[in-house]
């Protein structure tokens, strides 16, 4: 089954604390992406990769970190320097073969208490 | 720059009427233009896409049609049903080296029995 999953569904941390979301892929696709969603807004881009090995930063990307070592995998650390992290995490992944779709993951809902 | 507008929500509807909801955008090039839902508590599932002008992109009875004269991509659908409540996202794509979507800031839809 192919598709993407992100692991966990719920996440609480105590503030100061440093914490890393799961995203993997099995569509064999070369692009991946976090976005943070708020209450009643749109989706903002965290970070992207093209290619394993390489990733770009989006338009919120501090207090944040990413790697991208396999081609199936990309995980998102959220640093005690970012400053709201209480928010809902998707991750998503394409191919330019797909003319620019992304498909999602489940998402990732992280507290921040 | 690349930016998205969607209709202000929430939106509510009864069982069965008809379903508008407007979305237009500035762009530079030719984007590819999606509409995405999104459910309660979950990610972003793709509903349809159109990838040049005058394209419509159609799926489970929505319909969207690509204007470029107009810079539109208003969702229709016909009838709408309980299930389809939820919150639905316009988004185009920004390719410069890097397939990226920009995002409305999502309409919510309820619809009553």
């Amino acid at each position: 089954d192919g598709g993407i999953t992100q692991s966990p569904k719920y996440l609480f941390r105590k503030e100061g604390q440093n914490v890393t979301l799961s995203c993997e892929q099995n569509l064999n696709h070369d692009a991946m992406y976090w976005y943070r969603q708020d209450p009643g807004q749109g989706l903002r881009l965290i970070y992207y990769s093209q290619i394993v090995n390489d990733f770009q930063k989006g338009d919120i990307a501090e207090g944040y970190s990413v790697s991208r070592e396999k081609k199936e995998s990309f995980p998102l650390t959220v640093t005690s320097a970012q400053k709201n992290p209480t928010a809902f995490y998707l991750c998503a992944s394409g191919t330019s073969g797909d003319r620019d779709t992304q498909y999602f993951g489940p998402g990732t809902r992280l507290t921040v208490l | 720059g690349n930016s998205v507008t969607q209709m202000e929500g929430p939106v509510t509807l009864s069982e069965e009427a008809f379903l508008t909801i407007n979305c237009t955008y500035t762009a530079t090039g030719y984007p590819s233009l999606f509409w995405y839902v999104q459910y309660p508590g979950e990610g972003l599932q793709l509903l349809l896409k159109a990838t040049k002008a005058d394209d419509k992109g159609s799926n489970k009875g929505f319909e969207a049609t690509y204007r470029k004269e107009t810079t539109s991509f208003h969702l229709e659908k016909g009838s709408v049903q309980v299930s389809d409540s939820a919150v639905y996202f316009c988004a185009l794509s920004v390719t410069r080296g890097a397939q990226k979507l920009v995002f409305g800031q999502g309409t919510r839809l309820t619809i009553n029995p």
